[in-house]
């Protein structure tokens, strides 16, 4: 079974550029979500979809951050403008309904100069 | 007050050590508490879940839930280098969405 693919792994890019991120879940997995990971803090949910509805995007800022999953697979991540503090790691995870297993990208890795 | 506090370490202990990672909460309502491994640049993998309170076995790796104290635990029996890892607890409501709330980590070193 492929996993969650993610990319790029890694981008560096200077505050006030927009970047964006891609997702490929695992085949089947109606759930994604975007976590952020700051360096030496757990993952923070950012947005959770559901097919292409969205369950939960509380904690998106979204004056600068957006999401889509358009046709209910794959999934883009976009900060535009892009802030220091936006420096971290960007996670992708995907689960089955119901399931209480989610499963994980390698990451991608964000610095912003 | 967080959700889930968890002592960041870092921990290093030799090899063939017993590992104890803990992490407490304050929400009374998570039902499922998770544990992640996470190696270095990589993402997070599912360890072990247990469900509700009690103890849940597997191989070297022990993982407990005492809900009365809002504290769960994983212990690491005869660690291994290959152990070197964050290891990350996550809890979740059942029927909300299945939003996950993480601990912050603890970075675990194991010496040969």
């Amino acid at each position: 079974e492929a996993g969650v693919a993610q990319s790029p792994r890694y981008k560096i890019i200077e505050k006030r550029q927009s970047v964006a991120f891609w997702c490929n879940p695992i085949s089947g997995h109606a759930t994604l979500y975007w976590y952020q990971q700051i360096l030496g803090q757990g993952p923070k949910l950012l947005i959770q979809f559901q097919n292409n509805g969205v369950v939960d995007d509380s904690q998106l800022p979204k004056d600068r951050f957006s999401a889509e999953r358009l046709k209910g697979v794959d999934s883009t991540l976009k900060i535009q403008p892009a802030k220091l503090e936006d420096s971290a790691v960007y996670l992708c995870a995907s689960s089955s309904v119901g399931d209480n297993e989610q499963f994980f990208g390698p990451g991608t890795r964000l610095t912003v100069l | 007050q967080k959700e889930v506090e968890q002592d960041p370490g870092p921990l290093s202990v030799p090899e063939g050590a017993i590992v104890s990672l803990n992490c407490t909460y304050s929400n009374s309502a998570f039902q499922y508490f998770m544990w992640y491994r996470q190696y270095s640049r990589k993402g997070p993998e599912l360890l072990m879940y247990t469900y509700s309170s009690g103890n849940k076995e597997d191989g070297r790796f022990t993982a407990q839930v005492d809900k009365s104290s809002k504290y769960i635990s994983l212990f690491i029996r005869d660690s291994q280098p290959s152990d070197s890892a964050t290891y990350l607890c996550a809890m979740n409501i059942p029927n909300t969405g299945n939003q996950f709330y993480f601990g912050t980590g603890t970075s675990l070193t194991v010496i040969p």
